[in-house]
């Protein structure tokens, strides 16, 4: 069966740094990219970047390039997003999910993480 | 970047009715990157549609994708309960992801 396994809830500081993280398992986790997707309280999807584990290729949106940076550990089947400076307005939920193959939708996806950044 | 725009906003109906969603392009799209996708309170997305036709698997038949170019619909042949969610299209295309900003099915 395949799963993304995504990390707990985070409340953080505004300027403060995070790490979140998604584990894939059922599959190939070198063979598909894995994306990440922002959801702001009571919006709407934003496509934020994607990364292929198999060899760390990695897109961002322009709209979040230089703003966050994805990374994953093929060794333990994990995908990261991270911040270096939170601001308030990263508070979302956050969610990984698995495009399919060769095709460009998103098959799977983990539970979210939501971080909330508040002084 | 290509937008999508979804209408209605909000779409308000009874169970037994049935429901059509759009969702417009401001460019061309491949039909075969674009999907729909199901979002319950408190859930993560759901794939429903691929290649905007084709079902993802184990979704009823009651749910069914068309269009091409920069028109598609998601239509709901007939509301069961469990359908009352909020509902997003995505496309790819110039090596980005975009989805519309979702139509609401609520119950009348």
């Amino acid at each position: 069966e395949v799963q993304l396994v995504q990390s707990g809830a985070e409340v953080k500081k505004p300027g403060e740094s995070l790490k979140i993280s998604c584990k894939g398992s059922g599959y190939s986790f070198t063979s598909y990219w894995i994306g990440w997707v922002r959801q702001m309280p009571g919006k709407g999807l934003e496509w934020m970047g994607i990364i292929y584990p198999g060899d760390s290729d990695t897109r961002y949106s322009p709209s979040f390039q230089g703003q966050v940076t994805i990374s994953a550990d093929k060794s333990i089947s994990t995908a990261y997003l991270q911040w270096s400076s939170l601001k308030a307005s990263d508070t979302a939920m956050y969610y990984c999910a698995r495009r399919s193959g060769y095709d460009y939708y998103f098959d799977y996806w983990g539970q979210g993480t939501l971080v909330t950044v508040s002084s | 970047e290509i937008v999508l725009t979804q209408s209605p906003g909000t779409l308000s109906l009874s169970p037994g009715e049935r429901a059509t969603l759009s969702c417009r392009a401001s460019q061309s799209v491949s039909s075969s990157y674009l999907a729909w996708y199901q979002q319950k309170p408190g859930q993560a997305p759901r794939l429903l549609i691929y290649g905007a036709s084709s079902r993802a698997t184990g979704i009823p038949d009651r749910f069914s994708g068309s269009g091409s170019g920069t028109d598609f619909t998601l239509t709901i042949s007939r509301l069961e309960p469990e359908d009352f969610a909020v509902y997003y299209c995505q496309q790819y295309g110039s090596s980005a992801w975009t989805f519309g900003q979702g139509t609401k099915v609520e119950i009348k």
